[in-house]
C-alpha cells in the first residue's frame, strides 16, 4: 500500500491554457474522488468515479472541467481556458467501495494535492 | 445537501493540555463522520472515524464522541504535543448518497505551544 498519489505537486500556468492532473490512487480501490481546496477552506467534492463509470459531478464542475478514468485506475483531471480563480489545491481520494446502492462509507483516503496558481 | 459547521476556527492550547473541537451537521440520515488532519502543504490525513452505531471511539490520545440527538461530533487529543499543531476539518457525507462524497467543515487550525 503506497498510498494515493498525485502528479505534479505544483503547477504554475497562465490564463487561458490548459493543465492537466494525474492521480494514481490506492491499487485496490475501486472509487475515486476530486476535491478541490482553496486557502483557509474545506476540502469541496467536484466528481467521483466507481471504477471507470463517471457517477457524480458537483455544480462546482464548470464545463471547463473534465475528469477520465479509463480503465479504472489513475485518474485525469483537466482544466481548459484556466482562469485565475481556477487557483487551489486540487486533491484526489480513493476508497474502497463495496456497492453502488445506498449509503456505504467508506473510508477516503487522500492524495497530497496538486497546487494550482493561475497568473 | 448537508451542511457542516465546525468551531473554533482557531484554538491555541499549552503543550500537555486538551483540545476539543466541535462540528454539527444537518443531515440526520449522515451516518459517517470522519476526522483528517492537514499540515502545511499535505493532503488531508485521516485520523479517526466514528460510524453512527456507536457514540465514542478512541485510539491513544485521539476520541471521537458522537450525538446523534443533537447532530453533532466532537474531537478530542489529549495530551496536546508539538507536533499536533495543523489544522483538523471535520466532514459527513454529502446527502444521502450511494458515493460516500464528503462534505468538510471550514477547519480548525490548532496550535500547541512548547
Amino acid at each position: 500500500d503506497t498510498g494515493v498519489s498525485q502528479d505534479p505537486r505544483h503547477k504554475i500556468t497562465k490564463r487561458g491554457q490548459n493543465v492537466t492532473f494525474r492521480c494514481d490512487p490506492i491499487s485496490e480501490h475501486n472509487r475515486l474522488y476530486w476535491y478541490r481546496q482553496t486557502l483557509g477552506q474545506g476540502p469541496e467534492f467536484l466528481t467521483y468515479f466507481q471504477n471507470e463509470a463517471q457517477l457524480e459531478k458537483s455544480r462546482l464542475l464548470s464545463d471547463r472541467f473534465s475528469a477520465e478514468r479509463p480503465k479504472g485506475s489513475f485518474s485525469t483531471l483537466e482544466i481548459q481556458r484556466t482562469e485565475q480563480g481556477d487557483s487551489a489545491m486540487y486533491l484526489c481520494a480513493s476508497s474502497r467501495g463495496r456497492g453502488t446502492s445506498g449509503p456505504w462509507q467508506e473510508t477516503q483516503y487522500f492524495g497530497p494535492g496538486t497546487r494550482l496558481l493561475v497568473l | 445537501g448537508e451542511n457542516v459547521e465546525q468551531h473554533p476556527s482557531t484554538l491555541s492550547v499549552q503543550e500537555g493540555d486538551s483540545a476539543v473541537i466541535k462540528c454539527t451537521y444537518s443531515d440526520s440520515a449522515s451516518n459517517y463522520f470522519p476526522w483528517y488532519k492537514q499540515e502545511l502543504g499535505k493532503g488531508p490525513q485521516l485520523i479517526i472515524d466514528i460510524r453512527s452505531n456507536v457514540g465514542e471511539k478512541k485510539d491513544q490520545r485521539i476520541a471521537v464522541t458522537l450525538n446523534k440527538t443533537a447532530k453533532h461530533f466532537s474531537l478530542h487529543i489529549t495530551e496536546t504535543q508539538p507536533e499536533d499543531s495543523a489544522v483538523y476539518f471535520c466532514a459527513a457525507p454529502l446527502g444521502n448518497n450511494a458515493g460516500n462524497m464528503l462534505t468538510f467543515g471550514g477547519g480548525t487550525r490548532l496550535m500547541v505551544k512548547p
